[in-house]
């Protein structure tokens, strides 16, 4: 079956420390991956996005890597701050052309100060 | 507003009835989305609509579900005789064109439903 998973539920990291969020799925090709934020109570609100034929995008502090090999995408937040604490949600389309998309459980990151 | 729009902020209704709820997407924003996050859940897809094709319907859970999208612009979910399971936060979200590669999703704030 196809499926979405997302390295745990929470993270906790050290302020300044680099924080790495990891996106699995199976059964998926993809032609794209993103990754939104959600704070408590509110929508989520994208971040980036990464297509299949791109091993890496960045965005001030944020990056984020897509191995379609592994299957796997990783979410990386550096210099973290306690701003950066918030829900990150991975998503793909689950079919070529079609755009919908299928969303992870999501990962709950808080940045320890 | 410059964002998506949604109403109301919360429900509360009893098991049995009927409710609405209610997207104001971006204007101009020719795809709107709906979905349903339950607690500890992902986001669920739930129906796709795209400019004046025929919505994608395949997520929706069961028949009681129905959305409309008329003039292209607001959105509304109807629920008919609503069940404790269909408690969630429902998500609105809209995009300039639909194309997932390339425009962003913007989300609303939410319409948390709860079932008695």
């Amino acid at each position: 079956s196809q499926k979405i998973e997302q390295n745990s539920e929470a993270l906790n990291i050290q302020e300044g420390k680099t924080a790495t969020l990891t996106c699995n799925y199976t059964n998926y090709s993809p032609a794209y991956l993103q990754w939104y934020r959600q704070d408590p109570g509110r929508g989520p609100v994208f971040l980036l996005l990464i297509r299949e034929n791109e091993k890496e995008k960045r965005k001030e502090r944020l990056k984020v890597t897509f191995d379609t090999t592994l299957k796997q995408s990783l979410f990386h937040i550096t210099a973290s701050q306690p701003a950066d604490s918030a829900t990150y949600l991975c998503a793909l389309n689950p079919i070529f052309g079609n755009e919908k998309l299928t969303f992870g459980t999501g990962t709950r990151l808080t940045i320890i100060p | 507003g410059a964002g998506v729009s949604q109403s109301p902020s919360n429900k509360v209704t009893e098991k049995g009835k009927d409710v609405e709820l209610r997207c104001d997407p971006i204007s101009g924003h020719t795809a709107l989305y709906w979905y349903r996050q339950s607690l500890g859940q992902g986001l669920e897809f739930l129906i796709y609509f795209q400019g004046n094709s025929a919505p994608d319907k395949s997520g929706l859970p069961s028949d009681r579900f129905s959305a409309e999208r008329t003039g292209g612009s607001v959105s509304t979910l109807t629920i008919q005789r609503t069940q404790q399971e269909d408690s969630a936060v429902y998500l609105c979200a809209s995009s300039l064109e639909g194309r997932g590669d390339t425009d962003t999703q913007y989300f609303g704030p939410g319409t948390r439903l709860t079932v008695l």
